[in-house]
């Protein structure tokens, strides 16, 4: 597509309960990466994958959180017994190669209330 | 995880006169350098790049300084407009493709009209 596209814009949830953000990357761009955003706050790290290397995990909050991207294009990421401290926007960007040159295409994100 | 910023420093300006929003890095290897806007609601949109190679590159209305001796990156924009109110973040990143693209704090850039 023209862009990354991430759905749903938004989710509402009840505590405890599972939920699962998709995210489709530009056709042809390899590197896949997550982010999560609180209101007002910077960017947490929280996953990269690139081509068919393992992921980097190194920035998942905890075992609830859970990341996999299906032949190398559509990325799916899933939180476990939602707590409100999930609540944020979460962010995917893509890029063409490994090293972000000319940038990465940030999707709108996915607004994650936990009620 | 690794977390970039906890309540954004904003730089409050009059419209027509130029804004500086700085950056310091904080890995000596890195050689490839972004700026990104972001605005409510929207995810973060690439403005400019710069490589190690270079000290100064611009754009329409946007200069991008690097300092690598202090590690320090900076992003002016001449004749700030309304439009250009939002969070401002820079990103570094090997060229060759050695880590992960680190992202800064980010800067809140408010424009007075």
């Amino acid at each position: 597509g023209a862009g990354v596209s991430q759905s749903p814009s938004n989710k509402v949830t009840e505590k405890g309960k599972d939920v699962e953000l998709r995210c489709d990357p530009i056709s042809g761009h390899t590197a896949l990466y997550w982010y999560r955003q609180s209101l007002g706050q910077g960017l947490e790290f929280l996953i990269y994958f690139q081509g068919n290397s393992a992921p980097d995990k190194s920035g998942l909050p905890s075992d609830r959180f859970s990341a996999e991207r299906t032949g190398g294009s559509v990325s799916t990421l899933t939180i476990q017994r939602t707590q409100q401290e999930d609540s944020a926007v979460y962010l995917c960007a893509s890029s063409l190669g490994r090293t972000g040159l000319y940038g990465y295409t940030f999707g709108s994100g996915t607004r994650l209330t936990v009620v | 995880g690794e977390s970039v910023g906890l309540h954004l420093p904003t730089l409050s300006v009059q419209e027509g006169d130029n804004s500086i929003i700085n950056c310091a890095y904080s890995n000596s290897a890195s050689d490839y350098f972004i700026w990104y806007k972001q605005e409510s609601g929207k995810g973060p949109q690439f403005i400019i790049d710069i490589r190690s190679n270079m000290d100064k590159r611009q754009g329409q209305r946007v200069t991008v300084l690097l300092n690598k001796t202090v590690k320090h990156l900076s992003l002016q924009i001449a004749a700030t407009q309304p439009g250009d109110s939002a969070v401002y973040f820079c990103a570094e990143n090997m060229a060759a493709g050695g880590f992960k693209t680190i992202f800064g704090a980010g800067t809140r850039l408010f424009v007075k009209a």
